[in-house]
């Protein structure tokens, strides 16, 4: 049982247009968190969502917004797609606020035309 | 902004040999913790060590963590190809983790 399931695995789309990505936790953790990772493997936080309670990273443009209709979903909606937002989106989640572990689904891997 | 650096970036060891990787990060932590990330794959968690502990093991891997140095090291042991992946540390800031940049490990046979 994928205990982090993101989708869709790979998305293709042309820049301007707007898209969803989708995450869903079975691990009854309170905890959810968009990372992404450039083409250096370098993994900076966007969002991290606690208890209806968001906290965005400051660089991150406004065109990202996550919604939660849930506990365990956390979507990950981006307007307006860029070049530069091309990159490999992960969502984890864990207990606690990022004390204890994290568990990461295996990434959405976008690529604007 | 990035808290912690890997060293060294790729390391290329042989199948039995045993790997090492360090972390120095810039901020007082809470605890410090060691992911692998398989080709492709998402980020698994290896070891979470606190900041009160010196030395932690599981299974084949050893982490050690210097507090005064700020500095953090994960040792494989006898190492298999299976272990060929990106590694990386992680410390908590604010409501998240922060990453180092990772090591890239490759293990022939």
């Amino acid at each position: 049982d994928t205990a982090v399931s993101q989708t869709p695995k790979y998305l293709v789309t042309q820049m301007g247009n707007d898209k969803s990505i989708k995450c869903e936790q079975n691990l009854g953790h309170d905890t959810m968190y968009w990372y992404k990772q450039d083409s250096k493997k370098f993994l900076k936080i966007m969002f991290s969502y606690n208890n209806k309670e968001l906290i965005i990273n400051e660089t991150v443009p406004n065109r990202f917004s996550p919604k939660s209709p849930d506990k365990a979903h956390l979507n990950l909606h981006i307007n307006s797609l860029e070049l530069g937002d091309s990159a490999v989106y992960f969502c984890a989640s864990s207990q606690e606020r990022a004390v204890q572990p994290q568990h990461f689904g295996d990434g959405t891997r976008l690529s604007i035309l | 902004s990035q808290q912690g650096e890997e060293d060294p970036q790729a390391l290329s060891i042989q199948e039995g040999e045993n790997a090492t990787m360090n972390c120095s990060y810039k901020t007082s932590i809470n605890n410090l913790q060691w992911y692998r990330q398989n080709s492709g794959r998402g980020l698994v968690h290896l070891i979470l060590i606190r900041s009160n502990e010196r030395e932690k093991h599981s299974g084949r891997l050893r982490v050690t963590l210097d507090t005064s140095k700020k500095s953090s090291s994960l040792l494989i042991t006898a190492s298999r190809a299976a272990d060929t992946a990106s590694y990386f540390c992680a410390t908590v800031s604010g409501t998240a983790l922060i990453f180092g940049k990772g090591t890239t490990l490759s293990v022939s046979s």
